[in-house]
């Protein structure tokens, strides 16, 4: 149980253009889902958080018309990149929080993001 | 705020030896604490946790973790490693109240042959 996806796994697009990358929890309903970014080599930056049916909570320095992030549903968040330039690439993470389990995130398997 | 010090970048060891890895944590709350691994390209995978109640954490794959709150410490141990346990490891840290996660900067376990 506790099964969290990431679509694309990996995905390349050309600098100036949006890219979204999408998260679901497969077998559990995901109260509070988290968005992580990670260089390589390096550990892992909490983006944002977001609560279904509201709006995400960007932590400091992450912009948040770059990083568009929504949380429609107990089952599916998105995180859309715009006008994305070769400095977005990174490998994203997602990870997801049930209700009854406040301590324990989910993780999904990452997306690698290239900009060219 | 709170801050996640793994004290060691990378750990080199042979098969079947023991293998330590260096966690510290700062933070004014109290906390929880994880310990994640992570391989190639690949997401992460919870080790163990530790809540409340004992400080003596066993979590998958045989490791375990002891955490010490006088040291602010929360290191993981395996007594005997295997090939198959070459990857990142991550300590991190949510205060109480917060589900939020502060990692450390990762340390690489590579188990020699």
């Amino acid at each position: 149980g506790a099964v969290v996806s990431q679509h694309p796994s990996w995905v390349i697009c050309k600098s100036g253009t949006s890219v979204k990358i999408e998260c679901r929890s497969l077998d559990f309903q995901a109260t509070t889902m988290f968005w992580y970014r990670q260089f390589p080599k390096q550990s892992l930056m909490l983006m944002a958080t977001s609560n279904e049916g509201s709006k995400a909570t960007y932590e400091q320095g992450v912009e948040k018309d770059k990083f568009l992030i929504n949380h429609a549903s107990l089952t599916l968040s998105t995180l859309t990149v715009t006008s994305a330039h070769p400095e977005d690439s990174s490998f994203y993470i997602c990870s997801a929080r049930a209700a009854g389990t406040p301590y324990e995130q989910y993780f999904g398997p990452g997306t690698r993001l290239t900009v060219t | 705020a709170q801050s996640v010090t793994q004290l060691d970048s990378q750990v080199p060891v042979f098969e079947e030896a023991p293998v330590e890895l260096r966690c510290n944590y700062s933070s004014s709350v109290s906390v929880y604490l994880f310990w994640y691994v992570q391989y190639p390209n690949q997401g992460l995978q919870l080790l163990l946790k530790y809540l409340s109640g004992s400080t003596l954490v066993k979590g998958i794959n045989g490791f375990e973790a002891e955490f010490n709150k006088s040291q602010t410490s929360f290191h993981l141990r395996k007594p005997s490693v295997h090939i198959s346990d070459t990857a990142e490891y991550f300590c991190a840290v949510s205060d109480y109240g917060d589900s939020r996660l502060t990692f450390g900067e990762g340390t690489q376990l590579t188990v020699n042959p």
